[in-house]
């Protein structure tokens, strides 16, 4: 069994358009991440949730909105998308809500979903 | 502002051994990481260093230096499946963390 996962792996759409990305973990986490990795393979992170409640929320333009009905789902939701949001969106998880890891280091990602704006 | 240095790219032979370098400037410090991220795939956990010294696992070691900012990975028995990128990230004191761009491994037979 997959530990996150994410779907869909490959998104391709419009400028203007609206779409959403979804991860699940089944490790029993409590915390779990969005990053984005652009063109020069910056990881940034996006949002982080422990216990369904946003407690990182970077710079982040709020036509991106994470939404997370349960501890093992997390998706991203994004609105009137742009050029500029092209890049690989990946989930992660971690035991601790220490903000990005465990103090073992060990966040588990996703295989991560590429979306593509034209 | 944070800041994480590594080299874009490094170059080496199958069976030798590489080190590849990262310096810090962070707000506070909870510890590094190293990730290894293969083209396309996620990046996975490699190592963790919060005290100072030398961590090895394997094939892989790495090694911290506080005072310094300064930290390094070091891959040993060089194979082709090591050919990947390297990510270091540190954790700052608002346990946030702040990743580098990664260092591009390329091996050679």
């Amino acid at each position: 069994d997959t530990a996150v996962s994410q779907t869909p792996k490959y998104l391709v759409t419009q400028m203007g358009n609206d779409k959403s990305i979804k991860c699940e973990q089944n490790l029993g986490h409590d915390t779990m991440y969005w990053y984005k990795q652009d063109s020069k393979k910056f990881l940034k992170i996006m949002f982080s949730y422990n216990n369904k409640e946003l407690i990182i929320n970077e710079t982040v333009p709020n036509r991106f909105s994470p939404k997370s009905p349960d501890k093992a789902h997390l998706n991203l939701h994004i609105n009137s998308l742009e050029l500029g949001d092209s890049a690989v969106y990946f989930c992660a998880s971690s035991q601790e809500s220490s903000g990005g890891a465990t103090n073992t280091g060990e966040l588990f990602f996703g295989e991560g979903s590429r979306l593509t704006v034209l | 502002g944070q800041n994480i240095d590594q080299p874009t790219e490094m170059t080496a032979t199958e069976g030798a051994i590489v080190q590849i370098n990262c310096t810090y400037q962070t707000s506070g410090f909870n510890g590094l990481f190293w990730y290894q991220q293969h083209a396309g795939e996620a990046p996975t956990f490699l190592s963790y260093n919060v005290l100072d010294g030398l961590e090895e696992k394997g094939r892989f070691s790495s090694f911290l230096s506080r005072s310094k900012g300064y930290s390094y990975l070091l891959l040993k028995e060089l194979q082709m499946k090591d050919s990947a990128s390297y990510l270091c990230a540190v954790l700052d004191s608002n346990y946030q963390l702040i990743w580098g761009a990664g260092t591009k491994l390329i091996i050679k037979p």
